[in-house]
């Protein structure tokens, strides 16, 4: 079974603090990705990354950045926390080609105070 | 651009009944494929059923299948004989092919299984 893990499930953090999540996975899948999610609005996608130190944009980056050295491990980065960033934030793998289900780690709820 | 729309926001089923949960979707490409997520209220996203643009028949998954009209550009999920264990927010979504696997996803249903 696919496995993808998080550091947390939930975090306190304060305004200003930078922050770190964590996403391993231990299927040797190809692509990684961020998301975050809000009520009414689905899941929006922050970044993936298609292979270790490779990273592109997805459709709401402003105030993160990303970091994938190994391939199993993908971590998302607060550099300066704020309250608008109080969200879930979910991680996915998925192996490349053209059939590619994406499995989801369990969350972390974040709280910017 | 892509666009899925899921307009319930919230459905109530029997159970044992079965339940449509809607889902369209927008894209000019001619290759994509569409997803269906369940998300208990423990939030780990759980993949439910896959269907790609070019299948000529409906996915079946166990009690979930997909009905797809690729003319109307619907992919509503169906499930079959509610089990209150499916009381969870749905997500459809939708990948088009070269765009490294990246996935669009409605606002998602919540759907309730009443005894």
């Amino acid at each position: 079974d696919v496995k993808v893990t998080q550091s947390s499930r939930y975090l306190v953090k304060r305004t200003g603090e930078k922050v770190f999540l964590e996403c391993v996975q231990d299927m040797d899948h190809e692509n990684m990705f961020w998301y975050r999610q809000d009520p009414g609005l689905g899941l929006r996608l922050i970044y993936f990354s298609y292979d270790v130190k490779m990273k592109e944009k997805g459709d709401i980056p402003e105030g993160y950045s990303v970091s994938r050295e190994k391939k199993e491990r993908f971590s998302l980065i607060l550099e300066s926390a704020s309250t608008n960033q109080t969200s879930m934030y979910l991680c996915a793998s998925s192996l490349g080609g053209s059939i590619n289900t994406q499995y989801f780690g369990p969350g972390t709820r974040l709280t910017v105070l | 651009a892509q666009k899925i729309t899921q307009t319930q926001p919230g459905m109530f089923v029997q159970e044992k009944e079965a339940v449509t949960l809607d889902c369209t979707y927008d894209t000019s490409d001619q290759s994509y494929g569409l997803f269906w997520y369940k998300q208990p209220s423990s939030g780990e996203m759980i993949f439910l059923i896959y269907q790609g643009s070019y299948d000529e028949q409906n996915a079946t998954e166990g009690r979930y299948s997909l009905n797809f009209q690729k003319a109307r550009k619907s992919a509503n999920l169906v499930i079959s004989a509610s089990q209150l264990g499916d009381s969870a927010m749905y997500f459809c979504a939708m990948r088009v092919t070269g765009t490294a696997s990246k996935l669009t996803f409605g606002t998602g249903t919540r759907l309730q299984v009443t005894l």
